[in-house]
């Protein structure tokens, strides 16, 4: 099946500096990819839907120039968590749309663990 | 994106087969029904998906009723590493769908 790669897996970082997650996909071409977001045994939320060549949708109450979304390729979006606070410590998952497929099947990334100190 | 119900949790034997429901009464004509799993501490795998047709593939069997207000999805012989969140999404396939909203899914636990 497709395959979806977030890296990095984890990230530890410090409060005030800026880190950046990367999604990509990997066998296939992906002009809308989206971030979620999820907190310990909560559902997924939807932050934001990233399309390639231009700018990102991003959900109420999300903040945009908190939350940096860039998708410059047809394979490759990132999430830049800026000024980093303890709060924004969760679970960051991305996932692509195959549109090779039937019903345009989402795949998602294996998830980035974010942990601000 | 129409909204989707799911029992909280659920208990399966070690080999038997698990059906999880799901009830999505509000479903247009133009989405599919899809079904997603979350492992503890790891993105959502995807499962199966199907528009009004039954579906099987390797992993599962997709029953959707003929009204599509419902469906079911069967794991035919339930392991250990099933254990895990299952989550059943309706989505449209129009420009810009893709966003999943995701409900609380289905605990299942597979028991030994």
């Amino acid at each position: 099946g497709a395959v979806v790669s977030q890296h990095p897996s984890w990230v530890i970082c410090k409060s005030g500096t800026s880190v950046k997650i990367e999604c990509r996909s990997l066998d296939f071409q992906a002009t809308t990819m989206f971030w979620y977001r999820q907190f310990p045994k909560q559902s997924l939320m939807l932050m934001a839907t990233s399309n390639e060549g231009s700018k990102a949708t991003y959900e109420q109450g999300v903040e945009k120039d908190k939350f940096l979304i860039n998708h410059a390729s047809l394979t490759l979006s990132t999430l830049t968590v800026t000024s980093a606070h303890p709060e924004d410590s969760s679970f960051y998952i991305c996932s692509a749309r195959n549109r090779d497929v039937s019903g345009n099947t989402i795949y998602f990334g294996e998830g980035s663990w974010l942990t601000v100190v | 994106d129409a909204k989707t119900t799911q029992p909280t949790s659920m208990d399966c034997a070690e080999g038997r087969a698990a059906n999880l429901p799901c009830n999505h009464s509000t479903i247009s004509g133009n989405e599919y029904v899809y079904w997603y799993r979350q492992i503890h501490s790891q993105g959502p795998q995807y499962i199966i998906h199907g528009l009004k047709n039954n579906e099987t593939n390797e992993m599962a069997s997709l029953i959707i009723t003929e009204d599509r207000k419902s469906s079911t999805l069967i794991l035919p012989h339930a392991t250990l590493r099933d254990t895990a969140v299952y989550y059943c999404i309706v989505r449209g396939v129009n420009t810009n769908a893709g966003k999943s909203t995701f409900g609380d899914g289905t605990t299942l636990t597979v028991k030994p």
